[in-house]
């Protein structure tokens, strides 16, 4: 079935280094989400992506949508130790499917 | 504060049993989605309901059911329990009735089965 790869599983970073997590589709999205969940927390939304090739920004995050839309990218510029947790993207088929790709999990060292 | 609620935060039982987890949505949300969490699966959508009815389905067990009420509130039933069905469930809610949709979680039920 459909299938959304996300990598690398883990990244630890020093503090101020870039971060950048990858998801890929074996079948074309209709939008693709991100969302960040915090050690102890929950997935909290940050954004959706729609069209292809949509570049989205917010402040140190820049969030791309491939231009076949089948794959993204989660870039953090200068990381923080507030970055720290587990990023996954969720990418829907279609309206009635959302899979999780498996997160990639961020550390940072001050 | 995502504004869903979910009880009980922690849950432990034995194997074979059957228990019952609890979502209030935001004020406002038609939607209830349940999500499965676990070390080994990641996050898995289990199943969608709006405004009563059942909208999507996921990878949700035939031992396992949902409903959502009359005041929108949502419950998920899990029964003849098994070790591997310990991990984190997570409710979310969202608006409109389209899974891919921004979604807000709650803070999850810890499901230790022993």
């Amino acid at each position: 079935g459909q299938q959304v790869m996300q990598i690398p599983q883990y990244q630890h970073v020093q503090e101020g280094e870039d971060f950048t997590t990858y998801c890929n589709s074996s079948t074309t999205l209709s939008n693709i989400q991100w969302y960040k969940q915090r050690p102890g927390g929950h997935p909290v939304f940050l954004i959706q992506l729609v069209k292809s090739g949509e570049v989205k920004k917010q402040k140190r995050l820049t969030f791309q949508f491939g231009e076949a839309k089948k794959n993204s990218s989660l870039h953090i510029t200068a990381t923080q130790t507030t970055d720290v947790g587990t990023y996954f993207c969720a990418g829907a088929p279609n309206n009635n499917d959302m899979r999780f790709g498996a997160g990639t999990r961020l550390t940072v060292k001050p | 504060d995502s504004g869903v609620t979910q009880t009980p935060k922690h849950l432990i039982t034995a194997t074979g049993q059957r228990v019952t987890l609890r979502c209030s949505p935001r004020s406002g949300d038609l939607s209830v989605y349940w999500y499965q969490q676990s070390l080994d699966q990641g996050l898995q959508f289990l199943i969608q309901y709006y405004n009563g009815e059942e909208r999507a389905k996921g990878n949700i067990l035939e031992r396992f059911s949902a409903q959502q009420f009359p005041d929108l509130h949502s419950e998920l039933n899990l029964s003849s329990l098994e070790l591997g069905d310990s991990a984190l469930y997570f409710c979310a809610s969202s608006v409109g009735n389209r899974l891919n949709t921004e979604a807000f979680f709650g803070q999850g039920t810890r499901l230790t089965v022993v």
